[in-house]
């Protein structure tokens, strides 16, 4: 099974809050785990990712959060400015064959309040 | 540095039309990918490249074509364009020496409408 389930859809959070968002998979060959940011009318761009063998990363106010056991890993913004309003979306790669492959959750559209 | 160029930015077909998207990438990359991204729905994987002349089916192939002759140039082809086919589409590409860590860059998009 090649999905990530991403949670949730959409989240508006106040300034200075904290923006949490999930995911979970089935398929115990992914073996890294990114997370990509996009901006409207811009493709997506890799803000930080984490290896299944650590159970959290993070830099400035972006951490990921990975829990091997329970197959779920979820993003948190720190101090959430207006400037973080995009879409994110979790990803997971694996390799089949020859090839490794990039998948991607369905995406959460943050919204942050001035 | 112009990265993942993709032409063109937005375009309209009607039914039946065909059409090629285009994306060329100046980073010396092995791997080429093109994703289709519907709202709600994420990005979905139609094709990829590992190299020139080695392209495989993703998650959502059909419908599409592609052909990758140069290290640079991974063109996708509608041939016969249908309204499910609406979509912004992106490409990607990426260095991959077999290891997990290994991070994709994205062109900027086409939206494309079918009529």
């Amino acid at each position: 099974q090649q999905q990530v389930k991403q949670s949730p859809q959409s989240l508006i959070v106040q300034k200075g809050g904290i923006s949490i968002i999930n995911c979970a998979y089935e398929n115990t060959a992914f073996d890294y785990f990114p997370w990509y940011q996009q901006f409207p009318g811009k493709g997506p761009a890799l803000l930080i990712a984490i290896r299944p063998d650590v159970s959290e990363k993070k830099e400035g106010r972006f951490t990921i959060s990975f829990n091997k056991s329970a197959k779920q890993f979820s993003l948190h913004i720190m101090d959430s400015q207006p400037g973080d309003s995009a879409t994110y979306f979790c990803a997971a790669t694996f390799s089949s064959g020859s090839a490794r492959q990039l998948t991607f959750g369905s995406g959460t559209q943050l919204t942050v309040l001035p | 540095n112009a990265g993942v160029t993709q032409t063109p930015k937005f375009r309209i077909l009607k039914i039946g039309q065909s059409m090629t998207l285009q994306c060329a990438q100046d980073m010396n990359h092995n791997y080429m990918y093109w994703y289709r991204q519907d709202p709600g729905m994420g990005l979905k994987l139609i094709y990829y490249s590992v190299g020139a002349g080695i392209t495989d089916k993703g998650e959502v192939p059909n419908g599409y074509n592609v052909s990758r002759s140069t290290t640079e140039d991974f063109p996708l082809r509608l041939e016969l364009a249908a309204p499910s086919q609406t979509s912004v589409y992106f490409c990607a590409s990426s260095y991959s020496t077999g290891q997990p860590n290994t991070e994709a860059f994205f062109g900027q998009g086409t939206r494309l409408t079918v009529v």
